[in-house]
């Protein structure tokens, strides 16, 4: 049972460049999020879905979007990178009640 | 907004030894959800406990139990026998009863030395 898989693990990208944060969960969780951490700080929520079509902005969604298609998918997308968007990223899934189940995380250095 | 607040930054502790981390948070809900999260310097993200706001009785899993003390909303974590591989930073999180996020705190560097 793999769980919550991202992809890729690092990325070095330049100021300007966009790119997208994969996510997929094969546990048929109806909830996904995206957090991110940055150095010495706790995780802070920048998207969350409900279940497929259906997103929302958390604390900290500006400079990102995500889409929702599929059950088992939820991609960050990072339009015009930045600076202050170097940070590690984590995607989790739950279902109802129980804990949240977290990827291993993403780092990515914006330079 | 709920807000959680861990006051330790850092913490280290002597192989087989206790100890007791602290966690407060602030709530207007009467039902809610508190975690205490694990992660190593792997960066993984490991459920080390859990506690809901409407069981009076402290939860426990192994050599961890928490401290749960609702009307001061402060719900702090307890190590037994210190292991060198408690080495982590700790995050506690609080979660509303349902689909919502986790909203966590800033997080406490723990150190186990042998």
């Amino acid at each position: 049972n793999a769980g919550v898989t991202q992809t890729p693990k690092f990325r070095i990208l330049k100021i300007g460049q966009s790119m997208t944060l994969q996510c997929t969960q094969d546990m048929n969780h109806n909830y996904m999020y995206w957090y991110r951490q940055d150095p010495g700080m706790g995780l802070k929520l920048i998207y969350y879905s409900v279940g497929a079509g259906i997103t929302d902005k958390g604390e900290v969604p500006n400079g990102y979007n995500v889409s929702r298609s599929t059950t088992e998918d939820f991609p960050l997308r990072l339009e015009l990178a930045a600076p202050s968007q170097t940070s590690v990223y984590f995607c989790a899934s739950r279902s109802g009640f129980q804990p949240q189940h977290f990827g291993d995380g993403t780092r990515l250095s914006i330079l | 907004a709920q807000t959680v607040t861990q006051s330790q930054p850092e913490m280290s502790v002597q192989e087989a030894e206790t100890v007791t981390l602290s966690c407060t948070y602030d709530t207007s809900e009467n039902n809610y959800y508190l975690f205490w999260y694990k992660q190593p310097p792997s960066r993984q993200m490991i459920l080390v406990i859990r506690q809901e706001a409407y069981k009076q009785q402290n939860a426990t899993e192994n050599r961890f139990s928490v401290n749960f003390q609702k009307a001061a909303k402060s719900f702090s974590l307890k190590i037994s026998d210190s292991q060198l591989g408690d080495t982590a930073m700790y995050f506690c999180a609080y979660s509303l009863s349902g689909n919502t996020p986790l909203v966590f705190g800033k997080g406490t560097r723990l150190s186990v030395i042998a």
